[in-house]
């Protein structure tokens, strides 16, 4: 079956634009992720899904940064006012339930100029 | 807070040699730990993973196992092959944190013919 897809898989952009990363996960995964990677540094969660409410929002690391699911399927990570700090690798994962793994999308690999 | 530790690469080895990339970990309680593959051009994906003290995952001819006393879970293999070179991340989730993975930093691991 079809894995967890995130798009665009690149974007480039200026400083202060604002850009919405996507990603569909795997049918019937009712919990989704949000990580980031940075050059050089190891993942970081962002924000956890369980069902369309975001329980754990505790890694988004300012106010610039938010998220939404909708349909307990699609979710949009939108930065605002981008700075060239966030340029990095967003990767999204899904699973199905309690104990079960995570997956893991391609990523969308964000470069702010 | 919870961190992860793991060797830095990159690690170079021959086909056939024994591989070990170093793990260690801290958390307030008692995580299941993980080891997560990239190949090249690929997502994340799971490679293998112990849930508590004493417990050895294993996987594709790896092996690590959940030492408490010494708070580690090094990945070995007794016989790399070319295939096997990839990004290995160790990463930890701890219970009541919905399984959220706190990573490490990543080892880059080449084999040579």
């Amino acid at each position: 079956g079809a894995g967890v897809s995130q798009s665009p898989s690149n974007k480039v952009t200026e400083k202060g634009k604002d850009v919405e990363l996507r990603c569909d996960p795997i049918s019937g995964h009712t919990a989704l992720y949000w990580y980031r990677q940075r050059l050089g540094q190891g993942l970081e969660f962002l924000i956890y899904f369980q069902g369309n409410s975001a329980p754990d929002k505790s890694g988004l690391p300012s106010d610039r940064f938010s998220a939404e699911r909708t349909g307990e399927s699609v979710s949009t990570l939108t930065i605002q006012r981008t700075q060239q700090e966030d340029s990095a690798v967003y990767l999204c994962a899904s699973r199905r339930g309690w104990g079960e793994t995570q997956y893991f999308g391609p990523g969308t690999r964000l470069l702010v100029l | 807070g919870n961190s992860v530790t793991q060797m830095e690469g990159p690690v170079t080895l021959s086909e056939e040699a024994f591989l070990t990339i170093n793990c260690t970990y801290t958390a307030t309680g008692y995580p299941s730990l993980f080891w997560y593959v990239q190949y090249p051009g690929e997502g994340l994906q799971l490679l293998l993973k112990a849930t508590k003290a004493d417990d050895k995952g294993s996987n594709k001819g790896f092996e690590a196992t959940y030492r408490k006393e010494t708070t580690s879970f090094h990945l070995e293999k007794g016989s790399v092959q070319v295939s096997d070179s990839a990004v290995y991340f160790c990463a930890l989730s701890e219970a009541g944190t919905a399984s959220k993975l706190t990573f490490g930093t990543g080892t880059r691991l080449q084999v040579t013919l």
